[in-house]
Formats: C-alpha cells, structure tokens, sequence
C-alpha cells in the first residue's frame, strides 16, 4: 500500500462551521505534512509532525487546528474559516531516514470557504 | 536560505516533440533537487530526484534531468511528449530532508494535438 489517501475530496463550509480534514497512510512512515495550494501555485507548508509530534507549525494561523492521533492518521481541524482559506488542502507523509526522503502526497480536500 | 527559479510559467507543445523545462536554484549548501508532477485534481507525484554521483537522473514516464552545480540549474527534459504528459510540474529543492522542501512557482506544459 503506496498511497496517502485523503477525505473528503470536496468541502464547502460556511464561516462560521467546524469541519475536519483526514488523511491516512498505511507505509509505516513516522512523518506526516499538511501543505496548502492555491490555484496555480506551489504547495505552502503548514504543519510537520515527526513521531506524531508537532515539530514544524509554518506560523499559520489558530483557526487550523491540527492533530496526529497516532502513526498512520493526521487530521486538520478547521472552524472560523475565512474565504481567503479557499484551497487545495494536501497531506503527504516520508520515511524519518535520513536525507533520501521523498514526499508521499495525497490526492487533497479542496476547500470552499463561504 | 535555498530558492528555486522556474523560468517558464507556462510551456506549449506539439505531440511528439521534446519539451525542456528549466530550474535554477540558489543555496549557501549542498542541495537535493527534485521533480514534481501535479496532473488536474491531484496531489504532487515525484518524478525523479538528485541527491548525489550521477548528474544525469532517469525518472519514470520518460523524464530525465541533467543537475549543473556550476550553472546551478536542474533542467527537466523528455526527448517526445504525449498529451497525457500535460500537467504542472515543480522544480524543488532541500538542503536536508523532505521537511525543508523549497518548491518552485511551477511550470504549466500543455502538449498540444
């Protein structure tokens, strides 16, 4: 099992709900990322965790809220959105081994902000 | 601090024909450089990766990238293209692991009937 898998693919939600975003891996792998991409730009990194630890927050905002439960799921808990959040939400996941890492990604959550 | 220029925001092709698309990084350290393909409504899909010895890489779908650490480019090229090869790639850049990842603007390459 390769694959990052990632739900749901499609979200609108108004300002003022509280949604979550999940995503799951199933390769063992002990580092877990959300990025986030607007329309035709590169993916923004938000959040790192390592061994289920947050060890990188990229300064975003409390309104994003994430949470690793355990190895092989990684959620991102999201309330009081602004339209301006509207996104390709991506989780990816690697290997902790040293610098011959590659980035597993998922499919992504595109967001709509109302 | 690393950063990665892609020159070309937007290429067209017709079917059959090469396609080269061009990267430049800049970094104070030694670097791994990566390719990335992000077909419509997907994630990123890693198409080949430098980290050391050879300076020509072979990557999946017919891609290879040729690292030039004295023109410090890291250009992506496919001697013929099909439609399905249309996409936005990435050029990006670590001076360590996956969670220093410096992403590029993207290149568009539209390949033409």
């Amino acid at each position: 099992d390769t694959e990052v898998t990632q739900t749901p693919k499609h979200l609108v939600m108004g300002m003022t709900n509280k949604k979550s975003l999940k995503c799951e891996q199933h390769m063992g792998h002990r580092a877990m990322y959300w990025y986030k991409q607007k329309a035709k730009k590169p993916p923004e990194l938000m959040f790192v965790y390592s061994y289920e630890k947050l060890s990188i927050n990229e300064s975003v905002p409390s309104r994003f809220s994430p949470e690793c439960p355990n190895s092989s799921l990684l959620n991102l808990h999201l309330h009081a959105l602004q339209p301006e959040d509207s996104a390709l939400y991506l989780c990816a996941s690697s290997r902790l081994k040293g610098n011959n890492e590659k980035l597993f990604f998922g499919s992504g959550t595109q967001l709509s902000v109302l | 601090a690393q950063s990665v220029t892609q020159l070309d925001s937007q290429v067209p092709v017709f079917e059959e024909a090469p396609v080269e698309l061009r990267c430049n990084y800049s970094s104070s350290v030694s670097v791994y450089l990566f390719w990335y393909v992000q077909y419509p409504n997907q994630g990123l899909q890693l198409l080949l990766k430098y980290l050391s010895g050879s300076t020509l890489v072979k990557g999946i779908n017919g891609f290879e990238a040729e690292f030039n650490k004295s023109q410090t480019s890291f250009h992506l090229r496919k001697p013929s293209v099909h439609i399905s090869d249309t996409a936005e790639y990435f050029c990006a850049v670590s001076s360590g692991s996956a969670r220093q990842l410096t992403f590029g603007s993207g290149t568009q390459l539209t390949v033409l009937p």
